[in-house]
């Protein structure tokens, strides 16, 4: 079975650049997750999707940050413009109730 | 205070030896309880859920006492292998929180 797929895994960009991060969920699973990880940080959750709606979005650091789900079996994260203080990674996850499942994740530089 | 707090470590222990963490929560809404790992550079993975009633899974044993608010995870016996970061996470309605794990490191 495959789990939940991202991509790039790895993404460097210059500051000022729009970013786009892709995630495919695992199929059946309806809730979706976007969070970002750093070592200051941890783990943060950004966006949570259920059924393809955005549920909270608390978690989104600000307007330059924004997430879709046009279906079941995608999603996007985009940020624009990048700035350095971006750079983490970033992980989608799945769930079909409560316990997550996590993609490889996209290693985010911005210089 | 954080919603969701760990011990970072890290923990250093012999192969074989026991080690226990413990993870407090601080809402008590919260209605479901997980331990992930997470190895370095890779992404967490679903180790176990915790149940009320503890739960038991090889050699690893997950404990939640809602009185206190904090959640266990026991490890018998540990590998090499076990060496990892360790994440509890708790989650309510619409709410989903991670602590920022604890590291284990076990020695030869």
């Amino acid at each position: 079975d495959a789990g939940v797929i991202q991509s790039p895994r790895h993404e460097v960009t210059e500051m000022g650049q729009e970013v786009t991060l892709r995630c495919k969920p695992i199929s059946g699973h309806n809730s979706l997750f976007w969070y970002r990880q750093t070592m200051m940080r941890g783990l943060e959750l950004l966006i949570y999707f259920n059924n393809n709606v955005p549920i909270d979005d608390s978690g989104m650091p600000e307007d330059r940050f924004s997430a879709k789900m046009p279906n079941a079996s995608f999603s996007t994260l985009k940020i624009q413009p990048s700035e350095p203080r971006d750079s983490a990674v970033y992980f989608c996850a799945s769930s079909p109730s409560y316990e997550q499942y996590f993609g490889p994740g996209t290693r985010l530089t911005v210089t | 205070r954080k919603e969701v707090e760990q011990d970072p470590g890290p923990f250093n222990v012999p192969e074989g030896a026991t080690v226990a963490f413990n993870c407090t929560y601080s809402n008590s809404a919260s209605q479901s309880f997980f331990w992930y790992r997470q190895d370095c550079r890779k992404e967490p993975k679903l180790l176990m859920s915790v149940y009320s009633s503890g739960n038991e899974d090889g050699r690893f044993t997950a404990q939640l006492n809602r009185a206190s608010q904090y959640i266990s995870l026991l490890i018998r016996d540990s590998k090499l292998s076990d060496s990892a970061t360790y994440l509890c996470s708790t989650s309510g309605t619409y709410k989903y929180i991670f602590g920022t794990g604890t590291r284990l490191k076990v020695l030869a």
